[in-house]
């Protein structure tokens, strides 16, 4: 199946610090990507829909100014936390899909667990 | 609104006993419905899919189950074993204007299976 990767897997910051989130899809083009936020013992929330090459689409109650999302390239989503606070601890996941060969599947890049200290 | 309700949020068997986990979702035009488990820490492993024109779905011990006209879908794991024990999540497409669809997930089933 197809990959994607994400990095950090793990990062911790200081509050007020802002943090870098990368999604790369590593075998395939994808033009949408998603970005998911999980706290302990809870289910996927979306967050926001990457759109290479334009804004993204942020679900309600998500802060864009707070959560910046670039999709610049084919293969590249970024999730930029500003002004992290302890409460933004969570592990944030994306996911990409492949539409070679008429898929529509999603794959899910590894995860990053973020702590605001 | 977009939404997908999953139960049970928890539910215990005993090892080769069957478990069946059931979903329903908001939007009549969602066309995808997957299935993921997911172990602490790790990302969510997509275990089986159905698409809306298909009714049924199995592999091997897995199966899923799709009433459109409900709009509900369960899974189904016969002959379950103690390393089936994971958190598995439901999720349903929901469309986005000329952007294909996006997953919503239900809120989780925590399977433990018993030796």
């Amino acid at each position: 199946g197809a990959v994607v990767s994400q990095h950090p897997s793990w990062v911790i910051c200081k509050s007020g610090t802002s943090v870098k989130i990368e999604c790369r899809s590593l075998d395939f083009q994808a033009t949408t990507m998603f970005w998911y936020r999980q706290f302990p013992k809870q289910s996927l929330m979306l967050m926001a829909t990457s759109n290479e090459g334009s804004k993204a689409t942020y679900e309600q109650g998500v802060e864009k100014d707070k959560f910046l999302i670039n999709h610049a390239s084919l293969t590249l989503s970024t999730l930029t936390v500003t002004s992290a606070h302890p409460e933004d601890s969570s592990f944030y996941i994306c996911s990409a899909r492949d539409q070679r060969n008429s898929g529509n599947t999603i794959y899910f890049g590894e995860g990053s667990w973020l702590t605001v200290v | 609104g977009e939404n997908v309700e999953q139960h049970p949020s928890t539910l215990s068997v005993q090892e080769g006993d069957s478990a069946v986990i059931k979903c329903t979702y908001s939007d009549s035009a969602s066309n995808y419905f997957p299935w993921y488990k997911q172990e602490l820490g790790k990302r969510p492993q997509l275990i089986i899919d159905i698409r809306s024109n298909v009714g049924e779905k199995k592999d091997q011990r897995i199966a899923v189950t799709l009433n459109k006209t409900a709009k509900h879908f369960s899974l189904h794991i016969t002959e379950t074993q103690p390393e089936d024990s994971a958190v598995y999540f439901c999720a349903a497409t929901f469309q986005i204007y000329n952007q294909g669809g996006k997953l919503i997930f239900g809120q989780g089933t925590e399977l433990s299976v018993k030796p």
